[in-house]
């Protein structure tokens, strides 16, 4: 596509519900990140997929945060159990030139 | 560790420049990028500079880069009242591709 998509655009959600967060790429770009942004502060990284190589997952928060990516397509984000303290906005951007989608904004209720 | 930082606040009036200043500590940072949020809106990557350059000169936007201070800034030069937004500089580091970003400049342009 033109931009990266990013899906849903809000989800309000029960504190101990899953949620899955969607980016689909730019076509053709190998490489897609995630981050998370808190109200009020920067962005941090949660995750990185290059290709098929192993993803750097340096930045997931907990073992309740998970992603996926099959190839080059469409990553899922899945926050399990989610707590208060996850509620920010879920960005994913993708290479090269970091174009960023306009976010998931989760809120946990 | 790698640490990107930037002021918080700055205002200026219709017109003048801004500067906005970002200092980051990896040293084998190979990228530096300003990107712009709007209220509500996602990132916009504005410019970015690769670490041998030390100037980049884009239109209304002015990076420079001292690798030597790790201290990398944006002019916007006759600043609108449409550039009002956060700014957010980001390092990438040399050892990895992720992006580190700084906490965000908070930009008012007062008329």
């Amino acid at each position: 596509g033109a931009g990266v998509s990013q899906s849903p655009s809000n989800k309000v959600t029960e504190k101990g519900k899953d949620v899955e967060l969607r980016c689909d790429p730019i076509s053709g770009h190998t490489a897609l990140y995630w981050y998370r942004q808190r109200l009020g502060q920067g962005l941090e990284f949660l995750i990185y997929f290059q290709g098929n190589s192993a993803p750097d997952k340096s930045g997931l928060p907990s073992d309740r945060f998970s992603a996926e990516r099959t190839g080059e397509s469409v990553s899922t984000l899945t926050i399990q159990r989610t707590q208060q303290e996850d509620s920010a906005v879920y960005l994913c951007a993708s290479s090269a030139g970091y174009t960023f989608g306009s976010g998931t904004r989760l809120t946990v209720v | 560790g790698e640490d990107v930082e930037q002021s918080l606040f700055l205002s200026v009036r219709e017109g003048d420049s801004s500067v906005i200043n970002c200092t980051y500590t990896d040293s084998s940072s190979t990228y530096l990028y300003w990107y712009k949020q709007e209220p509500g809106a996602g990132l916009q990557l504005l410019t970015y500079i690769f670490s041998n350059m030390d100037m980049k000169q884009d239109q209304r936007l002015t990076v420079l880069l001292n690798k030597k201070d790790k201290h990398l800034s944006l002019r916007i030069a006759d600043t609108q009242t449409g550039d009002s937004a956060i700014y957010f500089c980001a390092e990438k580091g040399g050892a990895t591709n992720k992006l580190i970003f700084g906490t965000g400049t908070l930009l008012a342009v007062q008329p």
